[in-house]
């Protein structure tokens, strides 16, 4: 198995909708875990941090579930500047921190 | 305050040539990993510096190489040059091994 997975879509969606991503991951021991977004031919920039069981912010809903081992990443009203590509990142595993990441979602918000 | 800032933007080189690509981190943070990221791909991890010192080393071989500064900028450098290593090189800096800020990053052109 992969230390992280995601379905690399693309997520096709009109505006307004709501869309979910999930991100599943191999260490059972990571504590942290990050979602990115990556523009076109741009660097990744963070957009959450879950830590616990959730984090929450504006639009954006990250969630946690451990027993499974994934991470969902859920926006609601998408707006057309939503359109990127999302990054999961999880530590791999070995005891280092050393951020891996997905192949990364895209997702196409449309009018 | 300035981010992570690397140098150049882009970059073509023939096979078999060596390169040098820089990095400086965000002010306050002392590590530094470097990513290559292919197109359509996440980005894979190459190796970290802390302390002047390679910490941890993904699964590249010997022709990557590295180098952090006292100042805690760091270089990356590629030797003989193959048509595969055309990418997108990333630097990122963290502190404490918490949340990783991305560069702009180095496009890698090798013909």
């Amino acid at each position: 198995r992969k230390e992280v997975e995601q379905d690399p879509g693309p997520f096709n969606v009109p505006e307004g909708a709501t869309v979910a991503f999930n991100c599943t991951y191999s260490n059972s021991a990571s504590q942290s875990f990050f979602w990115y977004r990556q523009d076109c031919r741009k660097e990744p920039k963070l957009l959450m941090s879950v830590y616990s069981s959730g984090n929450e912010d504006g639009r954006f809903t990250a969630q946690l579930n451990r027993a499974s081992q994934y991470i969902s990443l859920l926006i609601r009203d998408s707006k057309l500047s939503d359109s990127a590509t999302y990054l999961c990142v999880v530590p791999a595993s070995g005891g280092s921190y050393i951020p891996t990441f997905g192949r990364g979602t895209s997702l196409i918000v449309h009018p | 305050d300035a981010g992570v800032t690397q140098s150049p933007t882009h970059l073509i080189k023939t096979r078999g040539q060596q390169v040098t690509l820089r990095c400086s981190p965000k002010s306050g943070h002392d590590t530094v990993s470097w990513y290559q990221q292919a197109l359509g791909q996440g980005p894979q991890f190459i190796f970290q510096y802390y302390e002047e010192e390679e910490r941890q080393r993904g699964n590249f071989p010997d022709r990557f190489s590295g180098h952090q500064f006292p100042n805690y900028s760091s270089e990356l450098n590629v030797n003989a040059l193959l048509l595969g290593d055309s990418a997108l090189y990333l630097c990122a800096s963290s502190q404490d091994r918490v949340e990783a800020f991305f560069g702009q990053g180095t496009r890698l052109t090798v013909v």
